[in-house]
């Protein structure tokens, strides 16, 4: 079974296009996470849920927008894609468990996208 | 802030030689300290952390609050542990990783 799974896989699209990617968890955990992954492969968090509220907002342009319909998924949908968006994105969940060191994540397998 | 340093980006060894990669670390509270490896064309996992004290695939790493280092250390370097190494700090929902060290290991 697929802890983290992530759609699609590959996506390819011209600049100005809107995309979507889905991020799904079946280990019933509270907590998702977007990151990004650049060229260099420096990985920076994009977005944190915790029970479907935003709870890390960092930067990014107001194209990205995450979307948490329950616990288990969390979306990122991204409008006029532009070239500097070309990049592997990463989604996680981790259940919160007070600060006690029990909070590994797991990450899907990423999805990578080009913009042309 | 939080904020994680590899200072290697790139790190090569010979098969058989030991290994370590270097991990600081700034945070005012108690840290909550993790390796994380990614296998060429495979998804981020984690190697091992702090709390639990383990050896993983040989791996071992010793929090040193004093130097605020979390290095990362095997004692003779295989060729399949060539891969991207991520040092990771979390902190209530907050995950900050380091630029990530690329090991590669040469026969």
């Amino acid at each position: 079974d697929t802890a983290v799974s992530q759609t699609p896989k590959y996506l390819v699209t011209q600049m100005g296009n809107d995309k979507s990617i889905k991020c799904e968890q079946n280990l019933g955990h509270d907590t998702m996470y977007w990151y990004k992954q650049d060229s260099k492969k420096f990985l920076k968090i994009m977005f944190s849920y915790n029970n479907k509220e935003l709870i890390i907002n960092e930067t990014v342009p107001n194209r990205f927008s995450p979307k948490s319909p329950d616990k288990a998924h969390l979306n990122l949908h991204i409008n006029s894609l532009e070239l500097g968006d070309s990049a592997v994105y990463f989604c996680a969940s981790s259940q919160f468990s007070g600060g006690q060191g029990k909070e590994t994540q797991y990450f899907g397998p990423g999805t990578r996208l080009l913009v042309l | 802030a939080q904020r994680v340093t590899q200072p290697e980006k790139l790190l090569s060894v010979f098969k058989g030689a030991p290994v370590e990669l270097k991990c600081n670390y700034s945070y005012s509270g108690s840290p909550e300290l993790f390796w994380y490896v990614q296998y060429s064309r495979q998804r981020l996992q984690l190697l091992l952390r702090h709390i639990s004290r383990e050896s993983i695939k040989g791996f071992t790493a010793d929090l040193n609050k004093g130097e605020t280092s979390f290095h990362l250390k095997k004692p003779f370097a295989q060729e399949e542990d060539s891969a991207m190494y991520y040092c990771a700090l979390y902190n209530n929902n907050d995950m900050r990783f380091g630029a990530g060290t690329r090991l590669t290991v040469k026969p």
